[in-house]
């Protein structure tokens, strides 16, 4: 099983609607976890960060953690043009050899696209 | 303000001929990483180091090598590059559990 899996895509979405991007994860010692935007040919930025349980809201982005089903999700709300990117999911798994929270693993990301 | 540079950004080079790309972050992080991305492949993670002159291998270490000598250099070395090396490189530095920062990439060709 891969430590972190995205569904796969790409998602379409019209302008003005929900995007909803999904991520589990394999490891449930797992602390951090991280969601990256990036442009192509572009690096990954951060857009979102949760350490705990439940949802973390920040402007027309929300993200939502569920340590117990281990799945985290960023919802995009109002979705504009400028939100079609690849969207990057990131967790910070516990690793026997480096020490805790010293892995930080990527999915291999979900390309959204908004339509106008 | 806080950055990771990395240079050159862009690279063509020819099978065989040694090559460094420099990494450089100001922001006193413990950790560094270099990543490679590839179509449908995702990010792979070559070496990361923990802090000075502690390093490790990463998911895909064949055909690197890096140093990590000060804190806020980790360049990363093809002393052999081949074709398959051809991609979109970027590094990264962090502290611990904490977000990630990625310098702006170095897009390399290996003729």
């Amino acid at each position: 099983q891969k430590e972190v899996e995205q569904n796969s895509g790409p998602l379409s979405v019209p302008e003005g609607a929900i995007a909803s991007l999904n991520c589990t994860y394999s490891d449930r010692g797992s602390q951090s976890f991280f969601w990256y935007r990036q442009y192509s040919g572009k690096s990954p930025e951060l857009i979102m960060s949760i350490y705990s349980n439940g949802d973390k809201e920040d402007g027309r982005f929300t993200a939502q953690l569920n340590k117990a089903s281990q799945y985290v999700s960023l919802l995009i709300r109002d979705s504009q043009p400028s939100d079609s990117a690849t969207y990057l999911c990131a967790v910070n798994i516990l690793s026997a050899e480096r020490g805790a929270n010293s892995k930080l693993t990527f999915g291999k990301g979900i390309t959204l696209s908004v339509r106008p | 303000e806080a950055q990771v540079t990395q240079n050159p950004r862009y690279l063509i080079t020819v099978t065989g001929k040694k090559l460094t790309v420099t990494c450089s972050q100001n922001m006193n992080h413990e950790y560094m990483s270099w990543y490679r991305q590839d179509p449908g492949l995702g990010l792979r993670q070559i070496y990361y180091s923990m802090n000075v002159e502690v390093t490790d291998k990463g998911d895909v270490p064949e055909g690197y090598k890096v140093s990590r000598k000060e804190k806020r250099n980790f360049p990363l070395i093809l002393e052999s590059p081949s074709p398959n090396q051809t991609s979109l490189y970027f590094c990264a530095s962090r502290t611990g559990g904490n977000e990630q920062f990625f310098g702006p990439g170095t897009r390399l060709t290996v003729l």
